[in-house]
């Protein structure tokens, strides 16, 4: 089975300044994919973004980076600049995907790190 | 706008009774999925259905039931047997291919039983 694993409950940081969140997961396969959800007071879950096992690059989007080490098996979160509606609980999640990169659907994820931005 | 739909936002319900909760999506998405969250953990999942037609137990399936009919709709039955009930229920659905691998969530139903 597979387990997703974020050590830290609670981090905080300053306006515009980076954080990382960390994630490790368990596995044996060797294809899947990595996501990064956000969810705001609101409670609504938002992609932040993903990545493919298969892709050595590390995915950005905008002011969120990953730090994908397979060999590891962690997959940490780094936001720059960070801002006041940055403030959430981020998840790390994990599916499996066959050959042909088709996901197989399943979302597997970690207890959340709440976030606070403070200005 | 395309999007997912849950109804209603807030659920009551007296011990004892059984409760469906309602998801809609007109993303043309194959997959959805339902998933319960409790406070201050992840998500696990309790259903998914990647055809018409056809759905698999998650993790947590027991007291739960769904349908699945319809591409659009893929609603769940939390039933008396459910022993902990309250909870806070997420929809998704997904394409599940290489270029759309991820899931989009509806906005949740906070069910509570007392």
């Amino acid at each position: 089975a597979q387990t997703v694993t974020q050590s830290q409950p609670e981090m905080s940081v300053q306006e515009a300044e980076t954080v990382t969140l960390s994630c490790t997961y368990d596995t044996s396969e060797n294809n899947y994919y990595l996501f990064w959800y956000k969810q705001p007071p609101s409670r609504q879950m938002i992609l932040v973004i993903r990545q493919e096992a298969y892709k050595q690059q590390n995915a950005t989007e905008n002011r969120f980076s990953v730090n994908f080490q397979k060999a590891a098996k962690s997959f940490s979160l780094k936001i720059s600049d960070s801002q006041l509606g940055d403030t959430a609980m981020y998840f790390c999640a994990f599916t499996l995907a066959n050959a042909g990169g088709t996901s197989y659907g399943k979302l597997t994820f970690g207890q959340g790190t709440i976030l606070t931005v403070h200005p | 706008d395309g999007g997912i739909t849950q109804s209603p936002k807030y659920l009551f319900r007296k011990e004892g009774q059984n409760v469906t909760l309602s998801c809609e999506q007109n993303l043309n998405h194959d997959a959805m999925y339902w998933y319960r969250q409790d406070p201050g953990q992840g998500l696990r999942l309790i259903y998914y259905s990647q055809i018409v037609n056809d759905f698999q137990k998650g993790d947590i399936a027991e007291g739960y039931s769904v349908s699945r009919e319809k591409k659009e709709s893929f609603p769940l039955t939390v039933t008396s047997a459910q022993k902990n009930p309250t909870a806070f229920y997420l929809c998704a659905s997904s394409k599940g291919d290489r270029q759309t691998p991820e899931q989009y969530f509806g906005p949740g139903t906070r069910l509570t039983v007392t």
